[in-house]
């Protein structure tokens, strides 16, 4: 069974540009979590979508956004990108409904802001 | 007062040593505490998953966890040198759509 899929798994962006992350969850999964992870910060909750609706929201601006696809599919979007956005960004999918804890991560997407 | 306060380390210990990975929480409405282990370049993947007070064994893992104290420990016995990695805990409130916290992480570094 396939994991947590996330592209691109590197990418490099200037101050003030705008990116898109893409994250395909396990088969079956239909909630999908993102996180950012920093060295100051450690891991952080964004948001987390549950059949196409956004179930919870962290404490970030609105500068990231996200949403989900029927497929199950999300994107996270970070807008107006400035360089304290230099992060690891991971995706999680949970097996269904009710399942504390048991998030599946992918290895995540490495943004650098120049 | 951060929510949850895990010791970045690096911990560095020789192979087969026993190995204690702590954390602290402030919120008592905390219910389910679980461990990460992240390799270098890797996402996070869950070791342990325990409900309430209490001891729970996997193998050469033991998870423990004390509310009263707001304390929850990962014991590792025999460590190998692949058990080198960051391990992060992680605490919800409740069930079905909470989203975890998660301490820092401690890196753990287990010389042969």
């Amino acid at each position: 069974k396939a994991g947590v899929t996330q592209t691109p798994r590197y990418l490099i962006k200037t101050r003030g540009q705008q990116v898109t992350l893409s994250c395909s969850p396990i088969s079956g999964h239909r909630s999908v979590s993102w996180y950012q992870q920093t060295p100051g910060q450690g891991l952080q909750f964004l948001f987390e979508y549950f059949s196409e609706t956004q179930r919870n929201k962290g404490n970030f601006p609105g500068r990231f956004s996200g949403r989900q696809f029927s497929n199950s599919r999300s994107e996270m979007n970070v807008s107006t990108l400035e360089l304290g956005d230099s992060a690891l960004y991971l995706c999680a999918s949970r097996p269904n409904s009710g399942s504390t804890g048991e998030l599946f991560f992918g290895e995540g997407s490495r943004l650098t802001v120049l | 007062q951060k929510e949850v306060e895990q010791d970045p380390g690096p911990l560095s210990v020789p192979e087969g040593a026993i190995v204690s990975l702590n954390c602290t929480y402030s919120n008592s409405a905390f219910q389910y505490f679980m461990w990460y282990r992240q390799y270098s370049r890797k996402g996070p993947e869950l070791l342990m998953y325990t409900y309430s007070s209490g001891n729970k064994e996997d193998g050469r893992f033991t998870a423990q966890v004390d509310k009263s104290s707001k304390y929850i420990s990962l014991f590792i016995r025999d460590s190998q040198p692949s058990d080198s990695a960051t391990y992060l805990c992680a605490i919800s409130a409740n069930s079905g759509y909470s989203t975890l916290t998660f301490g820092k992480g401690t890196m753990l570094l287990v010389s042969p």
